[in-house]
């Protein structure tokens, strides 16, 4: 099955710089990547998703970068802002009917004013 | 609209109580999801139910019995669990299964004395 790495599992980082989160997977066929934003007590949010046919995708300060060679995809963000304090989580999926999301551990993300 | 909403947003039940939790879509998906998830991890995928037939069920104990009553509600009937239950039970819906982004409801979370 596929299998999900997150590096790191905590970034602190000063309001105003970039913060980077790094995946890799397993699975060669999957396709689909997506990103979810989870605040303390909240639901997990999608905040940013990516498949396999792009190479990189943009939203605002948002950014997703996805090297199929390599089997891995990062989360990009700029400008980190405190509301951005949140955990993330990544995710792969491979194609086909009955495919599943496996999620990566999480990066515990703090934005310090 | 893409909400998926679940009640009740707590819970507290005793090891030998009967308790259930729903989970209820109306934008017209046709698969949804339990996640268990424990504090500063990923959720972990529980069941998936495609066109109100369960699809998946990822070895979960019997006393945890999900049902499908129609297309928009999702059920969890909860029986003689364990302290090692507790957790935040998120439902999740998707257009279709192993396609489409997933929507995360809040969650329950459930604590088990």
């Amino acid at each position: 099955g596929e299998n999900v790495e997150q590096h790191p599992s905590t970034l602190s980082v000063q309001e105003g710089d970039s913060a980077v989160i790094k995946c890799t997977y397993s699975d060669s066929a999957s396709n689909y990547f997506p990103w979810y934003k989870q605040e303390l007590g909240k639901r997990p949010q999608l905040i940013i998703d990516i498949r396999s046919n792009v190479g990189e995708k943009k939203d605002q300060r948002i950014a997703v970068t996805l090297n199929k060679t390599a089997k891995h995809f990062s989360l990009h963000i700029t400008e980190t802002q405190p509301e951005d304090s949140a955990v993330y989580f990544c995710a792969a999926r491979p194609p086909g009917g009955y495919s599943t999301l496996t999620f990566g551990k999480g990066t515990m993300l703090l934005v310090s004013p | 609209d893409t909400e998926v909403t679940q009640t009740p947003k707590h819970l507290v039940m005793g090891m030998t109580n009967k308790k259930s939790l729903k989970c209820e879509q109306h934008m017209g998906h046709r698969a949804m999801y339990w996640y268990k998830q424990k504090a500063k991890k990923p959720p972990e995928l529980m069941f998936v139910y495609s066109y109100e037939k369960l699809s998946i069920n990822e070895s979960v104990p019997s006393r945890f019995s999900p049902e499908c009553p129609n297309s928009s509600l999702l059920n969890l009937h909860l029986h003689a669990l364990q302290p090692e239950d507790s957790a935040l039970y998120l439902c999740a819906s998707s257009q279709e299964e192993g396609r489409n982004i997933q929507y995360f409801g809040a969650g329950t979370r459930l604590s088990v004395l």
